[in-house]
């Protein structure tokens, strides 16, 4: 059974600093990882995918890395703003489709 | 129009009657999925579709079944609500194949309390 833990499960940081959410799976036979954003009581906003062929992906502010062997990823805020606080979750599908997430980062940016 | 959209987006009802939540996309996907979040506890599989005649029990299905009667259309079916089934419960759909990543898109969401 895959198994996604995410660590920190709160941050609070001032804004402008960068930042590491980590995310953590027991399973290293995935299909793909995804990152997500989460605003209060919304539904959920795909941020980055990274294959499971795939080393990183970057989008803007927002860079992913995964290493499979390891079973970790990561995602990397530059230059923090209070818009992103919010709750990030990253989930990992195996190749039959089934999708496991984590309990996510709630993160907090303060000016 | 939402790429995957979600009915109701609240409901309050009373335990022990029935009720079904909606969901439909345009995406174009086979694969579909019944997601509940609970504070402190994130998001769990309820029921997940790879096609029309394809249907799976995920970690909490007991409580709950679904329908999938096309395979834009996913609905979930509480037969007798319990006050425990308060929850946010979310509807996705992704495509695996050449041309598909796997990315998983999600609706907006239905609220449902039940007293």
């Amino acid at each position: 059974k895959q198994e996604v833990t995410q660590i920190p499960a709160a941050l609070s940081v001032p804004e402008g600093e960068n930042l590491v959410l980590n995310c953590s799976f027991t399973d290293s036979a995935i299909y793909n990882l995804q990152w997500f954003r989460q605003d209060p009581g919304k539904g959920l906003t795909s941020l980055l995918l990274i294959q499971s062929s795939q080393r990183e992906q970057t989008s803007g502010r927002l860079n992913a890395s995964l290493d499979k062997s390891s079973g970790r990823s990561t995602l990397y805020i530059a230059a923090s703003q209070p818009g992103d606080s919010a709750t990030y979750l990253c989930a990992v599908m195996t190749s039959y489709g089934k999708l496991t997430f984590g309990q996510g980062t709630i993160l907090t940016v303060h000016p | 129009d939402a790429d995957v959209t979600q009915t109701p987006r609240n409901r309050i009802t009373k335990t022990g009657k029935r009720i079904m939540l909606e969901c439909s996309q345009t995406k174009g996907h086979d694969r579909m999925y019944w997601y509940r979040q609970d504070p402190g506890l994130g998001l769990r599989l309820i029921y997940y579709s790879f096609d029309v005649k394809d249907i799976n029990k995920g970690e909490i299905s007991d409580g709950y079944s679904v329908s999938r009667q096309a395979q834009a259309k996913f609905s979930l079916s509480l037969e007798s609500a319990i006050p425990n089934q308060t929850a946010l419960y979310f509807c996705a759909t992704s495509g695996i194949g050449e041309e598909d990543t796997g990315e998983l898109f999600f609706g907006e969401g239905s609220r449902l309390t039940v007293l």
